[in-house]
């Protein structure tokens, strides 16, 4: 199993410009989720998904979109990027909600907006 | 809203016993996660507490006191790549969904 898997690993976006981060996994999880971290701060949860076709909004939603058209597949939306974007971003899936279920994160998507 | 708060960074020696806190308010969370991340990397599962005390995986264990708001995570015999931040995650009980995040704490180990 490849488990969860993040492309691009890097990216240098310039202001307004839009792109998508890819995220698939393997473990035929339902749960799926964005997260971004910034230096010095926790994990933020942007999007979750609790299954194929159905998404909903985390802690810090703004300027992203998601869909979950397969079980496997999770993009993650960004439109018109803005500095305040630059950030680390990690997949995660998890085989149940959340309790007492760990969450599988992938490597993560290092991007840059200036 | 709930908060959780860790010391930023540790250090300690080779070899030795170190102790990582995590606090939050006591109306608190259903259980507590711990997280191993390393420079670069993703975070990786430790522990998930949901009973209250100790729990012991090899050289690491984890202890909960809900009462208290209170977490630790114990690393014994400490070894070099056990450099990495910890990451302390509650599971709030109005949500399944959204763990609240601590910052996270720098754990340095020297020779």
């Amino acid at each position: 199993n490849a488990g969860v898997t993040q492309t691009p690993k890097f990216r240098i976006l310039k202001i307004g410009q839009s792109m998508t981060l890819q995220c698939t996994q393997d473990m035929n999880h339902n749960y799926m989720y964005w997260y971004r971290q910034d230096p010095g701060m926790g994990l933020k949860l942007i999007y979750y998904s609790v299954g194929a076709g159905i998404t909903d909004k985390g802690e810090v939603p703004n300027g992203y979109n998601v869909s979950r058209s397969t079980t496997e597949d999770f993009p993650l939306r960004l439109e018109l990027a803005a500095p305040s974007q630059t950030s680390v971003y990690f997949c995660a899936s998890s085989y149940s909600s959340l309790a007492a279920y760990e969450q599988y994160f992938g490597p993560g998507t290092r991007l840059t907006v200036t | 809203g709930q908060n959780i708060d860790q010391p930023t960074e540790m250090t300690a020696t080779e070899g030795a016993i170190v102790q990582i806190n995590c606090t939050y308010q006591t109306s608190g969370f259903n259980g507590l996660f711990w997280y191993q991340q390393h420079a670069g990397e993703a975070p990786t599962f430790l522990s998930y507490n949901v009973l209250d005390g100790l729990e012991e995986k090899g050289r690491f264990s984890s202890f909960l006191s809900r009462s208290k708001g209170y977490s630790y995570l114990l690393l014994k015999e400490l070894q070099m790549k056990d450099s990495a931040s910890y990451l302390c995650a509650g599971d709030p009980p109005d949500s399944n969904y959204q763990l609240i995040w601590g910052a996270g704490t720098k754990l340095i180990i020297k020779p």
